[in-house]
């Protein structure tokens, strides 16, 4: 069963720059998976960031920012801000109308 | 606008069923296909479902394969999940998200969520 992985938990400091990664348990991610990037507060529905790996979506501040590094996708936030304090997961697509989660990056600035 | 409105949830004991409503506007709705996310109590969002947009295929995440149906009235702009056999690991607020049209594999927009909730 392929799992998508993300680090449970994050910190950066005001100002600072973080990257979190999304990666299969076997195999790499690449293009292919078409990764994206949400960005989810408390008690709200997720907010689309970045598409097909590094494509902001409309409205999107572009201190962030996606790629792969090596095996995984990223998602660089430049500048981090106070209310960048959020759930954030990414989502690989698997083919055949499937959509894969990863378990979600909980990052906290301060 | 784009918008999605979910509805139907509420409390079901195990082994029940449930119906939810994604009512869309502001789009040509036939044009997307139409996915259902769900996120338990504390945890992270889960992949349930989708339909493409002529409802003619359909997929299902291994956890809800045999219980869970999803459909689409394009006539109404609806999508709907059925739920069937529910368990109390079902328990979650369910979302329903729009596929973009442009072949990036990514949801480019969602509902604010209904809650379900199995318990006896």
């Amino acid at each position: 069963q392929t799992v998508v992985t993300q680090e449970p938990s994050f910190s950066v400091s005001p100002g600072g720059t973080v990257t979190l990664t999304c990666g299969l348990s076997s195999g790499s991610v690449s293009t292919s998976y078409y990764p994206s990037w949400y960005q989810q507060t408390p008690g709200q529905a997720p907010r689309t960031l970045i598409y097909s790996t590094n494509t902001r979506s409309f409205g999107v501040p572009d201190r962030f920012s996606g790629s792969i590094l090596g095996s995984k996708a990223a998602l660089t936030i430049t500048g981090a801000q106070a209310d960048d304090e959020s759930d954030y997961y990414c989502v690989l697509n698997m083919g055949s109308g499937i959509s894969m989660f990863g378990g979600g990056t909980k990052l906290t600035v301060l | 606008e784009v918008q999605l409105l979910e509805s139907g949830g509420g409390l079901v004991q195990p082994g029940g069923s449930l119906r939810l409503s994604c009512a869309a506007s502001g789009f040509t709705f036939s044009n997307y296909a139409m996915h259902w996310v769900r996120q338990a109590p504390g945890k992270g969002l889960e992949w349930v479902s989708a339909v493409i947009g002529s409802g003619g295929g359909t997929s299902y995440a291994d956890s809800v394969k045999g219980r869970f149906t999803i459909s689409r009235d394009n006539s109404k702009s609806t999508v709907y999940l059925q739920m069937n056999s529910l368990r109390a690991e079902d328990t979650a607020v369910y979302y329903c998200a729009k596929r973009d049209g442009s072949g990036s594999y990514f949801f480019d927009c969602w509902g604010q969520g209904t809650q379900v909730t199995v318990s006896s």
